[in-house]
């Protein structure tokens, strides 16, 4: 059975950066794409980013491309999300989520638990 | 982008009620969307996909209907377990996820 383990997250002031990462198991981990989704406090869900099996191929929400990076690497079976620039607005529950193929394009299943950046002065 | 609206916010119901939530999209996105629960202080799980395909292991009381851009999620014969927050997701064009209709027990 598949499973996301999040962590990495922290307090961090504006300005700053900080580096999530999703240890995988239960499924072969370079065979399908990958997704970060976000969901503020009180919030609804917001997808962040996507990489593909390769991580040759990589998507971004308008709301953080150039600041944040995703990345994964299959021989650790590991996701990451590279935050810089962190803003108040970036505060959330970060989810990681596995896709159905090898390149983004469908629904997510399963979730982590999540990991809580907090972005405050 | 393609926004999608979920309502009604809240919906307040009894144990055994069958209860419909929607979802519209704001253009034609097929059969491309799915629904997710979200329990408190859980992580989200996938109940249906391509608009009514239950996910493995969720039981058949969940049911999903619709297409282009009119979509539904009924629960039937509500039990306490499914208080929670229920959002739909579209994997058409990029990926969106309406706001979340909150079941609640009255």
């Amino acid at each position: 059975e598949a499973h996301l383990e999040e962590s990495g997250g922290d307090l961090v002031q504006p300005g700053g950066s900080l580096r999530l990462s999703c240890a995988a198991s239960g499924f072969t981990f370079s065979n399908y794409a990958m997704t970060w989704v976000r969901q503020a406090p009180g919030k609804g869900l917001e997808w962040v980013a996507s990489i593909s099996g390769s991580a040759y191929t990589t998507f971004y929400a308008d709301s953080v491309k150039g600041r944040f990076t995703i990345s994964r690497d299959n021989s650790k079976d590991t996701l990451y999300l590279e935050m810089s620039s962190l803003r108040v607005e970036d505060t959330a529950l970060y989810f990681c989520a596995k896709d159905q193929h090898d390149i983004p394009s469908e629904y997510f299943d399963p979730w982590g638990q999540g990991t809580v950046v907090t972005v405050s002065s | 982008e393609i926004v999608m609206t979920q309502s009604p916010a809240t919906l307040s119901v009894s144990p055994g009620d069958t209860v419909t939530l929607s979802c519209r999209a704001s253009q034609s996105i097929t059969s491309n969307l799915a629904w997710y629960q979200q329990r408190p202080g859980q992580a989200p799980r996938l109940l249906i996909y391509d608009a009514s395909t239950r996910a493995t292991g969720i039981p058949a009381r969940f049911s999903g209907s619709g297409s282009g851009t009119e979509f539904t999620l009924t629960v039937s014969s509500l039990q306490s377990e499914d208080v929670a927050v229920y959002y739909c997701q579209q994997y058409d064009s990029w990926w969106t996820f309406g706001q979340g209709t909150k079941v609640e027990i009255k």
